[in-house]
C-alpha cells in the first residue's frame, strides 16, 4: 500500500461547479499535510497548508480527518484557471521527510 | 535571486555520459531536497540536506547517483554512465529550519533526456 494515495482522475468538471478531491494516508503519526498544485511541464507549488480544524483560503476549502486518515480539497466555483494536477503532501512529526501522492489531475472545461 | 533556480533547464545526454545538474537555494534555507518526478508519476525522493551534511540518502536509486552541497548553499546532484531510465524531470525543494511541516520552495527542476 502507497504511503499517501489519490485518485488520478481527471476530473472534467464545468466552470463554475464544486468538485472535491480526497487523499488517504497510511501512517498516523503523520501531522504536517498540504496541498500543491502543479500546472503542466511546472514546479509544484503550495497551494494551502491542512490544519486540524480544517481551513479555507477563498475558494478553496482544506480539510483533515484523522480518525479515516485522509484530507479533502473542496474547489468551489471553478475556473479554468483551475486545471492542474494537485498532490497532496504528508509529512510525520519531527521528521524532514515529505510523502508525496501522485496526484490528482483537475480539468475545468469552459 | 528570490526564488530557488536549477541549471541546465534541459539536458539531454547520450547513455553512458555523466551529467551534473545544480541548484541554488534561496539564501537561509538550510534545508535542501533533491526529487525525481518521471512522466506522470509523483515525486520520488532522492536526498535530503541539513546544511552541508546529508542524513538520509535512502532514495537514491544506485550508486551511480550521488549529491553534494557546499558552503550551505549550492547543491549538485551527479549521475554517473547514464541510463534511459535516468530520464526524467529532477527537482530541488528548499526550505527554512530543519524541514520539519514546513513549506517547501521549488525550483523549475531540470528536465533530463538519456538516449
Amino acid at each position: 500500500r502507497k504511503e499517501v494515495e489519490q485518485d488520478p482522475g481527471p476530473f472534467n468538471v464545468p466552470e463554475g461547479a464544486t468538485v472535491a478531491f480526497n487523499c488517504t494516508y497510511s501512517n498516523s503519526a503523520s501531522q504536517s499535510f498540504f496541498w500543491y498544485r502543479q500546472d503542466c511541464r511546472k514546479e509544484p507549488k503550495l497551494l494551502m497548508s491542512v490544519y486540524s480544524s480544517g481551513n479555507e483560503d477563498g475558494r478553496f476549502t482544506a480539510q483533515l480527518n484523522r480518525a479515516s486518515q485522509y484530507i479533502s480539497l473542496l474547489i468551489r466555483d471553478s475556473k479554468l484557471s483551475d486545471s492542474a494536477t494537485y498532490l497532496c503532501v504528508v509529512s510525520s512529526s519531527g521528521t524532514y521527510k515529505y510523502i508525496f501522492g501522485t496526484g490528482t489531475r483537475l480539468k475545468v472545461l469552459a | 535571486g528570490a526564488g530557488v533556480s536549477q541549471s541546465p533547464s534541459n539536458k539531454v545526454t547520450e547513455k553512458g555520459k555523466d551529467v551534473e545538474l545544480r541548484c541554488d537555494p534561496i539564501s537561509g534555507h538550510t534545508a535542501l531536497y533533491w526529487y525525481r518526478q518521471s512522466l506522470g508519476q509523483g515525486l520520488e525522493f532522492l536526498i535530503y540536506f541539513q546544511g552541508n551534511s546529508a542524513p538520509d540518502k535512502s532514495g537514491l536509486p544506485s550508486d551511480r547517483f550521488s549529491a553534494e552541497r557546499t558552503g550551505g548553499s549550492v547543491s549538485t546532484l551527479t549521475i554517473q554512465r547514464t541510463q534511459q531510465e535516468d530520464s526524467a524531470v529532477y527537482l530541488c525543494a528548499t526550505l527554512r529550519g530543519s524541514g520539519a511541516g514546513g513549506e517547501q520552495f521549488f525550483g523549475p527542476g531540470t528536465r533530463l533526456t538519456v538516449l
